[in-house]
């Protein structure tokens, strides 16, 4: 069975540019995670998606961050427009409905300078 | 107070010993508990679910102290694969809910 992956595994960009990033989880998982490490820190949890819909959010920093789940596959989550301490790892995470564990993908690796 | 607290080490223990690794964490509403282990620019990979009294897997068993908000995990017989950071990990809501880290243990296995 396939992993979580993600795209892609790092990325440079500018204060002010945008950045997507794209989330695979494991096939037939309703269940999608988004969390971030940010240096020095513990991993947080940004998102959760059950299918298309957010089923909670309240880790998202601020509006500048927006994440999709367009027919319940992939993920894409957006910065725009990215700041310095948007710098971190994102990592996305899957898991079956009705259960408790996730799996994670190999996270993107975003600078922002 | 962090929600999961973690010792951060590192420890550094020869190959074949035993090592402990404690956590503690603050929601008394938590229903379920996680090891994880990561290794350097790596993911998470999940090492144990922790649902009950505790549970064993190979040289891995991990404990849970509901009443005093307690996890740990034994590693036996140490091997060198097994230098790593092992996060404690925390599930405050139902099924699929979002996870709480700690800031994870680092082990270093030496010859």
């Amino acid at each position: 069975e396939a992993g979580v992956t993600q795209f892609p595994s790092h990325s440079v960009i500018e204060k002010g540019q945008t950045v997507t990033l794209r989330c695979d989880p494991i096939s037939g998982h309703d269940n999608l995670y988004w969390y971030r490490r940010v240096m020095g820190k513990e991993i947080k949890f940004l998102l959760h998606f059950v299918k298309e819909s957010k089923q909670d959010e309240s880790g998202m920093p601020n509006n500048r961050f927006l994440a999709e789940r367009t027919g319940g596959t992939y993920s894409t989550l957006k910065v725009q427009p990215a700041e310095l301490e948007d710098s971190g790892v994102y990592f996305c995470a899957s898991g079956h409905a009705g259960t408790y564990e996730q799996y994670f993908g190999p996270g993107t690796r975003l600078t922002v300078t | 107070r962090k929600e999961v607290e973690q010792d951060p080490g590192p420890f550094n223990v020869p190959e074949g010993a035993t090592v402990a690794f404690n956590c503690t964490y603050s929601n008394s509403a938590s229903q379920s508990f996680f090891w994880y282990r990561q290794d350097c620019r790596k993911e998470p990979k999940l090492l144990m679910s922790v649902y009950s009294s505790g549970n064993e897997d190979g040289r891995f068993t991990a404990q849970l102290n509901r009443a005093s908000q307690y996890i740990s995990l034994l590693i036996r017989d140490s091997k060198l694969s097994d230098s790593a950071t092992y996060l404690c990990v925390v599930n405050t809501g139902g099924t699929a809910s979002k996870l709480t880290f700690g800031t994870g243990t680092r082990l270093q296995v030496t010859l």
